[in-house]
């Protein structure tokens, strides 16, 4: 069965520089969210979108911006990159964004910033 | 948002059952209780979740309280590949704004061979 896609696995990037992730979801699914996992953390929410409308905003600093295309993808682009950005960045996706409908999260894009 | 109580870590041997505790004492009449895990190096995957009534599935069992302040969710014979953080997390049925999962302070599951 199909999964989550994310690209690109693993980014390395300076301080200040700018970083897009991208996240493919399950076919026929319009929701989509994105959580960042800090070194030794737990996962936290990002953003989310439901049909390509930003349904849910958590913790996602101003520098970063995100949005769902008309074929269900998402970016996440991240400006002025900081040390503290290096972490784990998942997508999941649902069926809709009911709360009682499961979600499944892609492998994650590892991202470095140096 | 109703807060998750689990022990921080547990630890199993292979092939016998393994019973994680979560306690809810705020839930709403409206929390769905959701279980993930997140194996190492790899995105959280989804468990089981229920509202009341105990569930079933292919990878383990929820049991609720009757008054739904705890749950335990239940691995009826423990693998290698069962290790893992276990996170008990509520959903509010009632949230239309798009349902975020917030992870709280899992347990971490050892499975000794």
């Amino acid at each position: 069965a199909a999964g989550v896609i994310q690209s690109p696995r693993h980014l390395i990037k300076e301080k200040r520089e700018t970083a897009t992730l991208k996240c493919y979801p399950i076919p026929r699914h319009d929701t989509v969210y994105w959580y960042q996992q800090g070194p030794g953390q737990d996962p936290q929410f990002l953003i989310s979108f439901y049909e390509k409308m930003q349904s849910d905003k958590g913790s996602i600093p101003d520098r970063f911006s995100a949005q769902q295309f008309s074929d269900y993808h998402s970016e996440l682009n991240m400006s002025s990159l900081e040390l503290g950005d290096s972490a784990l960045y998942f997508c999941a996706s649902s069926w809709d964004r009911s709360s009682y409908n499961e979600q499944f999260f892609g492998p994650g894009t590892r991202l470095t910033v140096l | 948002d109703a807060k998750t109580t689990q022990p921080n870590s547990m630890e199993s041997n292979e092939e016998e059952p393994v019973h994680l505790p979560c306690n809810h004492s705020t839930i709403s009449g409206t929390d769905y209780i959701h279980w993930y895990r997140q194996l190492p190096s790899q995105g959280p995957e989804y468990v089981i979740h229920g509202l009341t009534s105990n569930v079933n599935n292919r990878m383990a069992s929820l049991a609720i309280a009757e008054d739904r302040k705890s749950s335990t969710l239940i691995l009826h014979r423990a693998t290698l590949r069962d290790a893992a953080v276990y996170y008990c997390i509520l959903r509010d049925v009632g949230e239309t704004s798009g349902s975020r999962l917030t992870f709280g302070e899992g347990t971490q599951l050892t499975v000794n061979p």
